[in-house]
């Protein structure tokens, strides 16, 4: 089965509000997360990621959080915005070298007006 | 501009036939990948190639084959022996062989008829 999961297919949050979109992974030794946009019909574009040494990092308007304890990845947008509908894919270095990401399923954002 | 080309956007095939996938960098890249993405699923791995004249299976190799004969290409070809082909095809690149962010094409739609 998957090691990367979210836990909500998809998200209705209300224009301006925050959204927080969370993943849990299985694999203790994964030492690089990663938060990926993608639009219909379109490729990925990164977000923000994170190393495993960190619990934090911001960007513009996204926040990524990573507990470890748990094995949990949250990634959170700060007043959201009609562009930001997507699908939003969490994803790991699974096997901690060159052979990719391992991805979750996503969960599509949908922005009300 | 560097970036990833797929081409071409959308393929159509008939059943039986091989179809084969172009991906193209300019990113001075030496990693490069296909992942195949169904509707409401996340990416799947079918190859990747760390270098030229390289590469590995991934988790969902059968049916498919590449070729990285130089360090800017590595196209796919979707034999007949792939017995679900139509998918959403993503080509990835990345900078080295330590976890890291990939950088994606728009991809190639494939479509069996």
């Amino acid at each position: 089965g998957e090691s990367v999961g979210l836990h909500l297919p998809t998200l209705s949050v209300q224009e301006g509000d925050n959204s927080i979109i969370n993943c849990a992974y299985s694999n203790s030794a994964s030492d690089y997360f990663i938060w990926y946009k993608q639009e219909s019909g379109k490729g990925p574009q990164f977000i923000i990621d994170i190393r495993s040494n960190m619990d934090k990092r911001q960007g513009q308007r996204v926040t990524v959080l990573l507990n470890k304890t748990v094995k949990h990845l949250s990634l959170q947008i700060a007043a959201t915005q009609p562009g930001d509908s997507a699908v939003y894919f969490c994803a790991e270095n699974l096997r901690g070298g060159a052979d990719g990401l391992t991805f979750g399923k996503g969960t599509h954002l949908i922005i009300q007006p | 501009d560097g970036g990833i080309t797929q081409s071409p956007k959308y393929l159509f095939r008939k059943e039986g036939q091989n179809v084969t996938l172009s991906c193209e960098q300019n990113l001075n890249h030496d990693a490069m990948y296909w992942y195949r993405q169904d509707p409401g699923q996340g990416l799947r791995l079918i190859y990747y190639s760390q270098i030229v004249n390289d590469f590995q299976k991934g988790d969902i190799a059968e049916g498919y084959s590449v070729s990285r004969e130089k360090k800017e290409s590595f196209p796919l070809t979707v034999t007949s022996a792939q017995k679900n082909p139509t998918a959403f095809y993503l080509c990835a690149s990345s900078p080295g062989t330590t976890s890291g962010e990939l950088f994606f094409g728009e991809g190639s739609r494939l479509t069996v008829l």
